[in-house]
């Protein structure tokens, strides 16, 4: 039982390319969230998606976009990356009714 | 809009002595308050729920509502506690906000031998 996976796990993009971080989950989960994690900030929500098809912005979505593939994937892209988005991004996923978010292991970019 | 606070981004300790990292909330109604933990190089995982009031690894937290806090305590450190510690504030519990999960800032603990 994988849980949740994310890849790449390491990436390094130069100032204006695009690239898409996958999530993927193994456990029936309904919600799907993406997280960025900085220094001194914590954890800010980026998008997240309550259920298959529907997808709805967090507190910092501006130069993102996602898509619910499916129930299992959720991925996010970056159009045109920019140095402010040099970050770890953690994808997370919880089934309905319990409290409970299973994360993934993070993906460490660096926009330079 | 519901905000986490915590106010020490790094704590030091000795083994053996006790610890307690602050957290601190705002939120008008009733929120369900957690402790993350991420020891280095993995994961973030829930330490615990202040609605299970449980006792996990030797760690506690009472939700205060009058002081609005929800802070975790240790009596004796061990140097496997060493960790980031995240707080966390999910409102209306129960309710409508699909489990959207506040995060505090974050505070690294560092428990010497």
């Amino acid at each position: 039982n994988a849980g949740v996976t994310q890849t790449p796990k390491f990436q390094v993009l130069k100032t204006g390319q695009s690239m898409t971080l996958q999530c993927a989950q193994d456990m029936n989960h309904n919600s799907m969230y993406w997280y960025r994690q900085d220094p001194g900030m914590g954890l800010r929500l980026i998008y997240y998606s309550a259920s298959e098809g529907t997808t709805d912005k967090g507190e910092v979505p501006n130069g993102y976009n996602v898509s619910r593939l499916n129930k299992r994937e959720f991925s996010l892209r970056l159009e045109s990356a920019a140095p402010s988005q040099t970050s770890v991004y953690f994808c997370a996923s919880r089934i309905q009714g319990y409290y409970g978010y299973t994360f993934g292991s993070g993906t460490r970019l660096t926009v330079v | 809009a519901q905000r986490v606070t915590q106010p020490e981004k790094l704590l030091s300790v000795f083994k053996g002595a006790p610890v307690e990292l602050k957290c601190n909330y705002s939120y008008s109604g009733s929120p369900e308050l957690f402790w993350y933990v991420q020891y280095s190089r993995q994961r973030l995982q829930l330490l615990l729920r202040h609605i299970s009031r449980e006792s996990i690894k030797g760690f506690t937290a009472d939700l205060n509502k009058g002081e609005t806090s929800f802070h975790l305590k240790k009596p004796f450190a061990q140097e496997e506690d060493s960790a980031m510690y995240y707080c966390a504030l999910l409102p209306n519990a129960g309710g409508t906000s699909y489990g959207k999960l506040t995060f505090g800032q974050g505070t690294i603990l560092t428990v010497h031998p």
